[in-house]
Parts: structure tokens; sequence; C-alpha cells
């Protein structure tokens, strides 16, 4: 397996566009996570999919923010309007079961100007 | 709510010298707490977990020690290599979900 695969590795935006961030998981892993990671916060757990429904969203920041997993092999974290604010790695990870072991990919890093 | 935190933002040991990587935790209520490792460009890649009821465990060249009297969580890696240079995380896992600590940046000098 190649592992989780996240698309683009890079993004850059302008203020006010829609950005779109893609992820697919491990096949057969059941839970998928999205996370953002700056210097100054870390990686924060923004939401939570078990076997493709949302269990726990409380990490979105705001409503400019939603994430869909319509498929057990894709999922979409999607920014409306972005801000510069935004602008962070987000990482998507998959794990099988219920795990301590989340295999990360590689993040995509977005840049909003 | 969750708060994992760590003790030094930055720790350089020399090559094969050990290395002592340390993490405060807030809840208790924690099923395992986990380290993870994350290279430069790279997503964190899981190294050991240790279960909540446990003080101690060992795997391939680290040891994960918890104390949880103080609520402290610490890595050891042996004999340090250039490899293991990267940013550490611990973090605590409960209600299957994880929540990660600020991050240790490790710097192995040969």
């Amino acid at each position: 397996d190649a592992g989780v695969i996240q698309s683009p590795r890079h993004e850059v935006t302008e203020m006010g566009q829609e950005v779109t961030l893609r992820c697919k998981p491990i096949s057969g892993h059941n839970s998928l996570f999205w996370y953002r990671q700056t210097m100054m916060r870390g990686l924060e757990l923004l939401i939570y999919f078990n076997n493709n429904v949302p269990i726990d969203d409380s990490g979105m920041p705001e409503d400019r923010f939603s994430a869909k997993m319509p498929n057990a092999s894709f999922s979409t974290l999607k920014i409306q309007p972005s801000e510069p604010r935004d602008s962070a790695v987000y990482f998507c990870a998959s794990r099988q079961g219920s795990g301590t072991e989340a295999f990360f990919g590689q993040g995509t890093r977005l840049t909003v100007v | 709510g969750e708060s994992v935190g760590l003790h030094l933002p930055t720790l350089s040991v020399q090559e094969g010298d050990n290395s002592i990587i340390n993490c405060a935790y807030s809840n208790s209520a924690s099923d395992y707490f986990i380290w993870y490792k994350q290279e430069s460009g790279k997503g964190p890649q899981f190294i050991i977990d240790i279960r909540s009821n446990m003080d101690k465990r060992q795997g391939q060249r680290v040891t994960v020690l918890l104390n949880k009297t103080v609520k402290h969580l610490s890595l050891q890696i042996a004999a340090t290599q250039p490899g293991d240079s990267a940013v550490y995380f611990c973090a605590s896992y409960n209600f299957n979900k994880f929540y990660f600590g600020s991050g240790t940046k490790l710097n192995v000098k040969p």
C-alpha cells in the first residue's frame, strides 16, 4: 500500500478563494482524521470520521471549514472563503480499528495570500 | 479539554549518547499515551505507545516511561543516531482521538 495519499502537496491561493484538500486513506482503514499543524498551535485535530461518518467535528475552527467522506477511500477538507490565518500544513491520517497507530499522509502546505 | 505539553522545544545530543524527551499531560483519564516522530517535510510517524495502567514499555532502542503521580511521560532513545533527528511529539489517546503536544526538536550532532 502506498500509505495515506494527500493532494495537492502545496497550495497557494488568494484570500477569499475556495480551497479543497484531498485525502485517500489506507485501504481497509475505517477511521480518518484531519489535522492542522502550525508553529503556534502545533497539531490540532479538526475532525474525525469513523466508517465514513463524522464523529467529532468540534475542532473545526468555524463554518468556513467543512469536511466530507463520501466513501471509504476518499475525504475532502474544504475552506470557503479562505483567509491568511488558514495558512498551515494540513494532515490527513487513517487508522484501522481502534488502535493507537495512526498513519499520516505527507500533508498539504496551504498558503493563503 | 486535552492538554499535552513538552518541557523543551529543542534537544541537542551527541551521536551515540542516549536521549531523553519529556512530556507533561493534564488528562488522567487518557487510555494511552503515544510518541510520534516527524521528520522534515513528512507526516508524524508512530514510534511506541503505553497503556495508561503501565509504567514502562520498551521497543527497539526506545523506552517510554509513564509517571501517573506527576502526570509525566518520557521517551528514551538509546545510542542516538543521525537518523533520529526529528521533532518528537507525545500524544494522549482518549475516546478514539489523538491529542498532540507541541513537539521537541531533537538534533543529533555527529
